[in-house]
């Protein structure tokens, strides 16, 4: 299997634009998960999805975000419009039922607002 | 979730054990105590969990005291890649979601 498959790996955009992340999971893997790294807050869980439902949202900074799960091999992270403090390193990864704790990160996108 | 305190960061010479520690005090009995590591510019990859029996696989073997109120993650022969940050979680098994503290960064001596 390929892994959990991120893109883009890269992006720089400015202020008031809208960024689309995009996540494949692992094939058979129910749970899908976003998260965010920045040096100040760490590794944050912003959403997850469970058979393309999302769980819990809790995690979404605010409205700007919004998260999808169309089928069980793609979610989208948007965000709109970006603002500086949203560059951070967002990764996507995917557990299976009973093991969710398990769970297998992608390579990460690297997110730049200038 | 329990909380976690994990030393700030440590160094080991390559091919020598690191021994990871981490601290859980107010662990309760159906918590499990998961390993991820991160290695530079990569996501975080999981490593080993336990409940209370010691575990051991290809990466590393996981330690739990008998009262649970610790752990020690196990590297046998550390080698150069092995230099990452490591995360201890504690969390209930069925509860789908990780929080992730601050870890211990792990630097491989030559």
């Amino acid at each position: 299997d390929a892994g959990v498959i991120q893109s883009p790996r890269h992006e720089v955009t400015e202020m008031g634009q809208e960024v689309t992340l995009r996540c494949k999971p692992i094939s058979g893997h129910d749970y899908l998960f976003w998260y965010r790294q920045t040096m100040m807050r760490g590794l944050e869980l912003l959403i997850y999805f469970n058979n393309n439902v999302p769980i819990d949202d809790s995690g979404m900074p605010e409205d700007r975000f919004s998260a999808k799960m169309p089928n069980a091999s793609f979610s989208t992270l948007k965000i709109q419009p970006s603002e500086p403090r949203d560059s951070a390193v967002y990764f996507c990864a995917s557990g299976r039922t009973g093991a969710s704790e398990t769970q297998y990160f992608g390579p990460g996108t690297r997110l730049l607002v200038l | 979730d329990a909380k976690t305190t994990q030393p700030t960061s440590m160094d080991c010479a390559e091919g020598r054990a690191a021994n990871l520690p981490c601290n859980h005090s107010t662990i309760s009995g159906n918590e499990y105590v998961y390993w991820y590591r991160q290695i530079h510019s990569q996501g975080p990859q999981y490593i080993i969990h336990g409940l209370k029996n010691n575990e051991t696989n290809e990466m590393a073997s996981l330690i739990i005291t008998e009262d649970r109120k610790s752990s020690t993650l196990i590297l046998p022969h550390a080698t150069l890649r092995d230099t990452a940050v490591y995360y201890c979680i504690v969390t209930n098994f069925g509860n789908e979601k990780l929080t992730f503290g601050t870890g211990t960064r792990l630097t491989i001596i030559p």
